[in-house]
C-alpha cells in the first residue's frame, strides 16, 4: 500500500495561505491522492482529490508534483474554522471499481488570530 | 438530504454485552464502510460493502459483524464487547464514479466498554 508522510503539526496566521505538504513516494500510476480534514472529533470531511493535474475547488487547491511523489494542499485564506487535522490519503484499490482509504496520523493545522 | 446518520451518539457497555451501531444514508450510495478511531490516531477500516448483499473485511474486522440488506442501511454488530473496542466509530458512504473515493462521513458513535 502506498503510504503518505505528513508533518504532525503546523501553524498558520488567519487570512494567510496554509500550505500543507505530503510525501507519497511509493504511489503508483493510477492511484489518486485524497485530502480530508477532521474538525474536533467530527466525522472527516472531503476536501479535494487529484491524479496528476493540479486541482482547485471552492475549498482548496491541490498541487501535485510532476513525478507524483508529493503534493501540497493549499487553503488560500485560512480562517479559525480551518483549524483541524488534515489527512493526505492515497486510495488503495480493492477491486477494479472500488478502493479503500488508509488514514494516517495527519497534520494538525492550528490557525491563529 | 440528511446525509449519513448514526445512532446512538454515545453508548456505554459492559464487557461481554452485544450491541448494534446503526448507520443509514439517503443518498442512494452503493458503497458504505465502517471505521474506528482511537484517541490520537487516524481512522482504521473495519468492514465495507459495495452494494446490498455484499460485504467484506477491512483492516480490523475481528469482533465485528456487518450485513447489508438494503442500500440505505449498514449496521455494525459487536458480538461480545471488549474494552479494546472502546473507540469512536464512523460510518461513511461513497459518491462519485468508479475508482474514486469521495466519501461522506456520519457524526460518529462514541463507545465505552467497561
Amino acid at each position: 500500500d502506498a503510504k503518505t508522510t505528513q508533518p504532525p503539526s503546523m501553524d498558520c496566521a488567519e487570512g494567510r495561505a496554509a500550505n500543507l505538504p505530503c510525501n507519497h513516494s511509493t504511489i503508483s500510476g493510477n492511484e489518486y491522492v485524497y485530502w480530508y480534514r477532521q474538525i474536533h472529533s467530527q466525522g472527516p470531511q472531503y476536501i479535494i482529490h487529484g491524479l496528476k493535474n493540479n486541482e482547485t475547488n471552492e475549498m482548496a487547491s491541490l498541487i501535485i508534483t510532476e513525478d507524483r511523489k508529493s503534493s501540497t494542499l493549499i487553503l488560500p485564506h485560512a480562517t479559525l474554522r480551518d483549524t483541524a487535522v488534515y489527512y493526505c490519503i492515497v486510495r488503495v484499490a480493492l477491486t477494479s471499481n472500488t478502493g479503500k482509504l488508509i488514514f494516517g496520523q495527519g497534520t494538525t493545522l492550528q490557525v491563529k488570530p | 438530504n440528511a446525509g449519513v446518520t448514526q445512532t446512538p451518539k454515545f453508548q456505554v457497555l459492559k464487557t461481554g454485552q452485544s450491541m448494534t451501531l446503526q448507520c443509514a444514508q439517503d443518498m442512494n450510495h452503493e458503497y458504505m464502510s465502517w471505521y474506528r478511531q482511537d484517541p490520537g490516531m487516524g481512522l482504521r477500516l473495519i468492514h465495507y460493502s459495495v452494494g446490498a448483499g455484499i460485504t467484506d473485511q477491512g483492516e480490523v474486522p475481528n469482533g465485528y459483524n456487518v450485513s447489508r440488506s438494503t442500500t440505505e442501511d449498514f449496521p455494525l454488530r459487536l458480538l461480545s464487547a471488549a474494552p479494546s473496542q472502546t473507540s469512536v466509530y464512523f460510518c461513511a458512504s461513497r459518491s462519485g464514479t468508479s475508482g474514486q473515493e469521495t466519501q461522506y462521513f456520519g457524526p460518529g458513535t462514541r463507545l465505552l466498554v467497561l
